[in-house]
């Protein structure tokens, strides 16, 4: 088990540019998870797909944000025009069915807007 | 605003000492959940203690709960360099939704 894996690592654009991370939860893992980590924020809360489906939004910047899950092992977060603003650590994460499981986090995108 | 907090901010101690995290949060839970995030990685889960228990221990950690005061604490005894990361409470979002909810996070550092 490999655990959640994101893609790339470290990510470098240019002010303006479209920016797209990469997530593959826990195989068997139905709920997904994006947070991002700033030192002022903190820990945020993104978005969050179950079976693939978008079920809350309500962390997700209205503009430039979206988030894609087309199959059951890979999810997208897509920054479009990004701004200095959005330089964070991306975190995608992933569990089990039911409440109150246990979440399983990637070690996160650094996405740096020059 | 925060729906959970930790306290305080930071905390430094030596190795082979205990140190206790607190967390408190806003909204009524069925769990709580404590993470600990050490540089360069994703939050890994260390305990999690549902709404009906006071008082759940995993090795060297303590977690208690009073739902009363909305207050949880946890506790790392005989403390190793190792344990030096951020300390996260987490909840639910209280609103019938499932993501995990972070708070502010304490940062503990424990030298030699």
């Amino acid at each position: 088990n490999a655990g959640v894996i994101q893609t790339p690592r470290h990510k470098v654009t240019g002010k303006g540019q479209e920016a797209t991370l990469w997530c593959e939860p826990i195989s068997g893992h139905s709920a997904v998870f994006w947070y991002r980590q700033t030192i002022v924020q903190g820990l945020e809360f993104l978005t969050y797909f179950r079976n693939q489906a978008p079920i809350d939004d309500s962390g997700m910047p209205k503009e430039r944000f979206s988030a894609q899950m087309p199959n059951q092992s890979h999810s997208t977060l897509k920054i479009q025009s990004t701004q200095p603003q959005d330089s964070a650590v991306y975190l995608c994460a992933s569990s089990l069915a039911g409440q109150n499981t246990e979440v399983f986090f990637g070690k996160g995108t650094r996405l740096t807007v020059v | 605003s925060q729906l959970a907090e930790e306290n305080p901010w930071a905390l430094s101690v030596h190795e082979g000492e205990s140190v206790t995290v607190n967390c408190s949060y806003k909204t009524s839970i069925t769990a709580l959940q404590w993470y600990r995030q050490k540089s360069g990685e994703g939050p890994a889960q260390l305990i999690l203690i549902r709404s009906n228990e006071r008082e759940k221990r995993n090795g060297r950690l303590r977690a208690t709960l009073d739902t009363s005061s909305q207050s949880s604490s946890l506790s790392i005894t005989a403390t190793r360099c190792e344990d030096t990361a951020v300390y996260f409470c987490a909840t639910d979002s209280g609103q019938g939704g499932r993501a995990l909810i972070f708070g502010t996070g304490t940062t503990v550092s424990v030298s030699p």
